[in-house]
This record gives C-alpha cells, sequence and structure tokens, in this order.
C-alpha cells in the first residue's frame, strides 16, 4: 500500500543532542512537508520541500534543518539549537502542490529528558 | 498573510443530532480550503476541500462543508452525528495569489468534537 512512513513513532533525547527524524513515502508526490503540533496550537509548518534538491523555511524553523535528496525521503533533523523540541512531528506529501491534499504519516513524538 | 480561524476549542452534540465546527479564513488571493480530522496520536486525515466550484463540498464519512465567501468561513457539517466521529478537526488554507505560487498549508488551532451517547 502506497503511503508515507514515519521513524522512530517515540524518540527520547537528552539536551544538547542532535536527533534526525524519518520520512519516507511511494506515492510519487514532488512537495513534502514538515509540521510540528504542541497541545492548542494546532500544526506549524517547519519546512517543505516542492522538489528534490530543494527546500524552503516555514513559520518555525529556526533549530531545525533538513535535506532533500531523494523525492522518497525528507528528514528533519532537530539540533540542539531548537530551545523547546519536545513536540509531536508530522510529516506530509501532496501531488499538486496548489490544489492537491496533504497526506500525512502517523508522527514522531519526541521528548527531550 | 494567510490565517485560519476555528473560534471552539471544543463542540459537544448528542449522537443523532446535527454538528457543525467552525472555521473562518482571512487570505489576499483566492482560498484554497481543507478540513481534516484527527485521531489520538494518530497522524491527520484529509475529509474533503474546496478549490472551485459548488460551494457546498461532500467528503468522507457523510461530513460536508460549505464555503461562504462573503463571511469567509468553511463550516464542517454532518447531519447525524456519531459516537466514532469525537476526535480533533483541523480547518487548513492555502492562499492562492493572483501572480501565482503559494504559501504552505495553514492550519487552523484544531477544534475537539464530543459525540455524547
Amino acid at each position: 500500500d502506497g503511503g508515507i512512513t514515519q521513524s522512530p513513532k517515540y524518540l527520547f533525547r537528552k539536551e544538547g543532542q542532535n536527533v534526525t527524524l524519518s520520512c519516507e513515502q511511494n506515492l510519487n508526490h514532488d512537495a513534502m512537508y514538515w509540521y510540528r503540533q504542541d497541545p492548542g496550537q494546532g500544526l506549524r509548518l517547519i519546512y517543505y520541500s516542492q522538489i528534490v534538491n530543494d527546500f524552503q523555511k516555514g513559520d518555525i524553523a529556526e533549530g531545525y534543518s533538513v535535506s532533500r535528496e531523494k523525492k522518497e525521503s525528507f528528514p528533519l533533523t532537530v539540533t540542539s539549537a531548537q530551545k523547546n523540541p519536545t513536540a509531536f512531528y508530522l510529516c506530509a506529501s501532496s501531488e499538486q502542490v496548489t490544489t492537491g491534499e496533504l497526506f500525512f504519516g502517523e508522527g514522531s513524538r519526541l521528548t527531550v529528558l | 498573510a494567510q490565517s485560519v480561524a476555528q473560534p471552539e476549542d471544543q463542540v459537544n452534540v448528542a449522537e443523532g443530532n446535527p454538528l457543525t465546527v467552525k472555521c473562518t479564513y482571512s487570505v489576499s488571493g483566492n482560498p484554497y480550503l481543507f478540513w481534516y480530522v484527527q485521531y489520538p496520536n494518530r497522524g491527520l486525515q484529509f475529509l474533503l476541500k474546496y478549490i472551485t466550484g459548488d460551494n457546498l463540498v461532500k467528503g468522507s464519512y457523510g461530513f460536508e462543508a460549505e464555503f461562504n465567501k462573503s463571511q469567509t468561513s468553511f463550516h464542517l457539517k454532518k447531519p447525524s452525528a456519531l459516537v466514532s466521529d469525537s476526535a480533533l478537526y483541523f480547518c487548513a488554507v492555502r492562499d492562492m495569489k493572483s501572480g501565482g505560487g503559494a504559501d504552505g498549508l495553514t492550519f487552523g488551532k484544531g477544534t475537539h468534537l464530543i459525540i455524547q451517547p
């Protein structure tokens, strides 16, 4: 079945450590996105990519980095510069950048100890 | 800049009654509007979208939404609520600027829908 796979589902990190969240899609979608979800704040856009080897900052990119070396993959690194990294992270993709709906993965919950 | 407002943090409805979850938006160009549903510790699932055409849009699980340009609203509705509809619902907008191009999808803060047996 086609879809988006995020891993790991749960991740614990010590302060000062970088962590990378994986996102893989087999939907052949050009566009991919990373969102952060906090209780009562909805979803906020971290980064998005419309094509391989290109990506743009979203509303809250500080302390995060991404790469898009392959169409299928869009990993997110949460760096030690991110002041409050504990959150639920959601990866998504869409066929059409303009009219297409987003398809979401099941999310990764990051907890900083 | 584009924005979405969901004015109710929580909506309570008795099973079998009609339900409405409210959403208003603000864009500089033409809006593309979406509704999603999220169950606990899961990703978001797409329900329906408005791009152009008929103002009444029908989607998954019996949900529908009405686009009202003059009121800049896109309320989600269902004629008869089920207990299984209890979840977190998000409205989202993409601003299609007159010069072309698009920003990412902007989401509201979500509305908890609770259907009581």
